[in-house]
């Protein structure tokens, strides 16, 4: 069974430019995370969704960052514009069912130059 | 205001004695908790979980301890091997309000396992 894909696994950007992160979860997952990890922290909720509803992005700053699921699959994650403070790993995990054990891609490193 | 804490940033540990690394939390609303483990440019992997219905969980090596009235947990490792060096994070899920199945995790152990 394939496990949680993320990509890219690394990107580099100027600030202010925009930078996406895609995920496809795994089959059969309704329920999607997005996590952000700084250096030296625990992964930090971003936005849930379950299926095609996001169900919790109160965490999520919405003057730029954006995410959608539109087909309750893959979820698209969005920054625009990136900042300096953005640089860290922005993780993608699924889950069964919501509060089940949470399964998590490889992540994607981000640095903001 | 942290909910889950991990208060050892790190732990090393001779190869063959027990690893024993802690959590506490403050949120009396978690009624369940896991522990993941993350290697270096990987995503965090799951390795044991515990309903607030128990108290103790085993799984091969790896046995976690819930404490309710303490609100802690611990997870132990016996014995501890050179491959179980990573960091370890401990999180939590419980069923209240609008976070109903979020998990909320700690800062993470780093474990060092010395051979």
């Amino acid at each position: 069974e394939a496990g949680v894909v993320q990509s890219p696994r690394y990107k580099i950007i100027e600030k202010k430019q925009p930078v996406a992160f895609w995920c496809n979860p795994i089959s059969g997952h309704n329920t999607l995370y997005w996590y952000l990890q700084n250096l030296g922290q625990g992964p930090e909720l971003l936005i849930r969704y379950e299926n095609e509803e996001a169900v919790d992005d109160s965490q999520l700053p919405k003057d730029r960052f954006s995410a959608e699921r539109l087909k309750g699959v893959d979820s698209t994650l969005k920054i625009q514009p990136a900042e300096l403070g953005d640089s860290a790993v922005y993780l993608c995990a699924s889950s069964s069912r919501p509060g089940g054990k949470l399964f998590f891609g490889s992540g994607t490193q981000l640095s903001v130059l | 205001d942290q909910q889950v804490k991990q208060n050892s940033p790190s732990l090393s540990v001779q190869e063959g004695r027990i690893s024993i690394l802690n959590c506490d939390y403050t949120n009396s609303m978690f009624d369940y908790f896991l522990w993941y483990k993350k290697y270096p440019a990987e995503g965090p992997t799951f390795l044991i979980s515990i309903s607030s219905i128990k108290d103790k969980n085993e799984d091969g090596r790896f046995t976690v301890f819930l404490n309710k009235s303490a609100k802690h947990l611990s997870l132990h490792i016996v014995p501890s091997q050179p491959g179980d060096s990573a960091v370890y994070f401990c999180a939590a899920a419980g069923n209240y309000g609008g976070s109903q199945g979020n998990l909320i995790f700690g800062k993470g152990t780093k474990l060092s396992v010395k051979p």
